[in-house]
């Protein structure tokens, strides 16, 4: 069965720090992997996505995402964090062609001034 | 621009009520996706349907059923409202083929009183 866990649920960030954060999955095949980002109150909006190819794919709002099959992790980063990023943030795992996604209990992000 | 949309942000409900929750995507998707999401436990699916009149169980089930007698609309139907469904319910929808993602609903938070 497929699943991702993202270790840190809570983290705090400065204004203009560099950020990463963790994810990582368990996955029988070739899996696709996804960021989401969620505001306070709002639904979930794609940041990037992987499917294959080049392993550092590159997102909305400055975010990037590293793919290292060896160490079945997803990380998300950003290199300078802005007061608006503060959010939770999803990762999730699916199949290529089967559309069924599991995601994450989600990483909540607050970022001080 | 494309979306999803949830009939209610916001809605309170009485125990014992029967309470439908809509959703309705103008993307032509074949896929729908009904998850909850509660603190700490991330987003857990709770049916979906890849096609008019499919669906599917997901995750968590139990309590809940659903229609989708339309491609474009697929409802979420609480048989009898309990107060452990007081949660945020988010709708989703994503193309029948190759795995692009979800496009999300704004959510609906439903307490149950």
């Amino acid at each position: 069965a497929q699943s991702v866990t993202q270790p840190d649920i809570h983290i705090t960030v400065s204004e203009g720090a560099s950020l990463e954060l963790r994810c990582n999955y368990s996955y029988g095949a070739t899996p696709y992997l996804f960021w989401y980002v969620q505001s306070p109150g709002q639904g979930l909006q794609l940041l990037l996505k992987y499917f294959s190819g080049d392993t550092l794919v590159q997102g909305i709002k400055g975010f990037e995402a590293e793919f290292k099959r060896s160490q079945s992790s997803f990380n998300l980063r950003k290199p300078s964090v802005h007061w608006s990023d503060a959010a939770e943030y999803f990762c999730a795992v699916g199949a290529v062609w089967f559309s069924k996604l599991t995601f994450g209990t989600g990483t909540r992000l607050q970022v001080t001034l | 621009d494309v979306k999803v949309t949830q009939s209610s942000r916001y809605l309170v409900k009485r125990t014992g009520e029967k309470v439908f929750l809509e959703c309705v995507q103008d993307m032509d998707h074949e896929n729908m996706f009904w998850y909850r999401q509660d603190p700490g436990l991330g987003l857990r699916l709770i049916y979906f349907s890849y096609d008019v009149k499919m669906k599917e169980k997901g995750d968590i089930p139990e309590g809940y059923s659903v229609s989708r007698e339309k491609k474009e609309r697929f409802s979420l139907i609480l048989e009898s409202a309990s107060t452990n469904q007081t949660s945020m319910y988010l709708c989703a929808s994503s193309p029948k083929h190759r795995n692009y993602g979800y496009t999300f609903g704004s959510g609906t938070r439903l307490t149950v009183v």
